[in-house]
């Protein structure tokens, strides 16, 4: 089955400082999706970058990227000059492409703190 | 203006009742799910829907139905509720459900209450 494992619980940072988040995923499958979500304070879920497995470069969107470690069954989260506004739960999730149904299954999120 | 709407926002609900959780999206999307998340646990696939059909269910208890009116409607009937179902539901929505995964859009949750 399926499985995603965030071990970081919380992390804080300073201002325009660069993080770096984990995340462990478990899977049968030859081909799955790697995605990272993101929950606002409001409570909003937003959707930042996602990763496919087929594919050997690490995904970047605007100041998001991915550290894409397939041996290792791990993809790392990195933000690049953080701001304030990123302060959040971030989610790994991920989907299966032939096993394991529709589901997109999370991780339990590590919560961003950064500061001035 | 947000492209998956849910309501209400906040529902309180007294033990043994019955509510209705809305969700509307206008993304043009074909699937659509709920995820609930509560603080006990991440966030939960309960059900996806393709073209108004069930394709997959991870709830085990038959008091959650999901109902399907509209292509772009996907509402939530939860029946005899417990305090345990406290939680907030989300809506979310993808172009598809086929293999090279489409991305989920999430609506911004309906936070339930049951007392």
């Amino acid at each position: 089955a399926q499985k995603v494992t965030q071990t970081q619980t919380s992390i804080s940072v300073v201002e325009k400082t660069t993080v770096t988040m984990d995340c462990v995923y478990e899977t049968r499958d030859s081909s799955y999706f790697l995605f990272w979500y993101k929950q606002t304070a409001s409570g909003e879920i937003v959707f930042l970058i996602r990763q496919d497995s087929y594919k050997k470069e690490n995904a970047t969107v605007g100041h998001y990227s991915l550290n894409f470690q397939k041996p290792k069954s791990s993809i790392g989260l990195i933000i690049t000059a953080t701001q304030i506004e990123d302060s959040a739960v971030y989610f790994c999730a991920m989907r299966e492409a032939y096993q394991g149904g529709r589901a997109l299954i999370f991780g339990t999120g590590t919560t961003v703190s950064v500061s001035p | 203006d947000p492209k998956i709407i849910q309501k209400p926002k906040y529902l309180v609900a007294v033990t043994g009742s019955e509510k209705i959780l809305i969700c509307e999206q206008y993304l043009g999307h074909n699937a659509m799910y709920w995820y609930r998340q509560s603080a006990k646990k991440p966030l939960e696939f309960m059900f996806s829907y393709s073209y108004q059909k069930l394709m997959d269910n991870q709830t085990a208890s038959s008091r959650f139905q999901p109902q399907s009116s509209k292509k772009n409607h996907l509402d939530l009937q939860i029946t005899a509720l417990k305090p345990d179902d406290s939680a907030t539901y989300f809506c979310a929505s993808s172009q598809g459900t086929g293999i090279f995964a489409e991305t989920l859009y999430f609506g911004s949750g309906t936070r339930l209450t049951v007392l």
